[in-house]
C-alpha cells in the first residue's frame, strides 16, 4: 500500500530552527509538496520538489532523497505566525497525490 | 491571486438530507477537486474533474456525487447524509499541468445529526 508518515505534532521555540521529517512509501514518484494550514484555514503551498536535494525560499527550505523516500521541510527564524500543520503529499505514478495526517507545529515564546 | 471560494463555512445537517456543497474558483482552473478531512488522516480525495461535464471517482466515492456544469463551479452533494459524513470538506483548484500547485477553498465544516 501507500503510506507517508510524519510526526503527528512538534514543539519549538522562536526563533530557532524545525525540521519536519517525511517519509514516503508509493507507486511511483512525480514529486513531493509540502502545505501549511493554519487553523480553520485552507491549506497553501509551500514547496514543491522532484529531484534529489535543498532548495531553499527564505526561512523556508524543502530537502528530497527519492532514495531513501525521505523529505524534510526546514524553518528558520522561527515566528508565531509559523504556528500551523505542515501537510506533506506525494504525487504518485498516476499523478495522485497521497497525503500524509499532517504535523502540527506548536512554537512558544 | 486564485480565489477559491467554498459557499458555506459551516453547515447543520440532519441524517437523511440532500446537502449541497458549492465551490467557484476564479483562475479559469481546468482541474477541480473535493477532499474531505478528518482529525489524525490525510487529505482523503472524493472526486475530481478535469474538465467541464467530466467527473472522475478519488478514494472514497460512496454516498457523494459531483456535478461541473461550467468551467468556474464544481459541486458536491450528499444523496442522503449519514453522520459519518460529519468532516471537514476542502474544494481545491489547479491549472492544466498534472503536477500545478493545488489551490484550496477554506472548507466547509459539516456536521450531520
Amino acid at each position: 500500500g501507500q503510506n507517508i508518515d510524519q510526526p503527528t505534532e512538534m514543539t519549538a521555540t522562536e526563533g530557532a530552527i524545525v525540521q519536519i521529517n517525511c517519509t514516503y512509501q508509493t507507486s511511483g514518484f512525480n514529486g513531493l509538496f509540502w502545505y501549511q494550514q493554519h487553523a480553520g484555514e485552507a491549506p497553501t503551498f509551500l514547496s514543491y520538489n522532484v529531484l534529489d536535494g535543498l532548495e531553499e525560499k527564505g526561512r523556508f527550505s524543502s530537502f528530497l532523497s527519492r532514495s531513501k523516500g525521505y523529505s524534510y521541510l526546514l524553518l528558520k527564524e522561527l515566528q508565531m505566525k509559523d504556528s500551523a500543520s505542515y501537510l506533506c503529499a506525494v504525487m504518485d505514478s498516476n499523478y495522485q497525490l497521497i497525503w500524509g495526517a499532517g504535523t502540527k507545529l506548536i512554537i512558544k515564546p | 491571486d486564485v480565489k477559491v471560494t467554498q459557499s458555506s463555512r459551516y453547515l447543520v445537517k440532519r441524517t437523511g438530507e440532500k446537502v449541497f456543497l458549492e465551490c467557484v474558483q476564479d483562475m479559469d482552473h481546468e482541474n477541480m477537486f473535493w477532499y474531505r478531512q478528518d482529525p489524525g488522516l490525510g487529505l482523503r480525495l472524493i472526486y475530481f474533474s478535469y474538465d467541464v461535464k467530466m467527473k472522475e471517482k478519488g478514494d472514497i466515492p460512496e454516498g457523494y456525487s459531483v456535478s461541473r456544469e461550467k468551467k468556474e463551479r464544481f459541486s458536491l452533494i450528499l444523496e442522503s447524509a449519514s453522520t459519518n459524513q460529519t468532516s471537514m470538506y476542502l474544494c481545491a483548484s489547479s491549472s492544466g499541468q498534472e503536477t500545478s500547485p493545488l489551490h484550496f477553498g477554506n472548507g466547509t465544516r459539516l456536521t450531520v445529526t
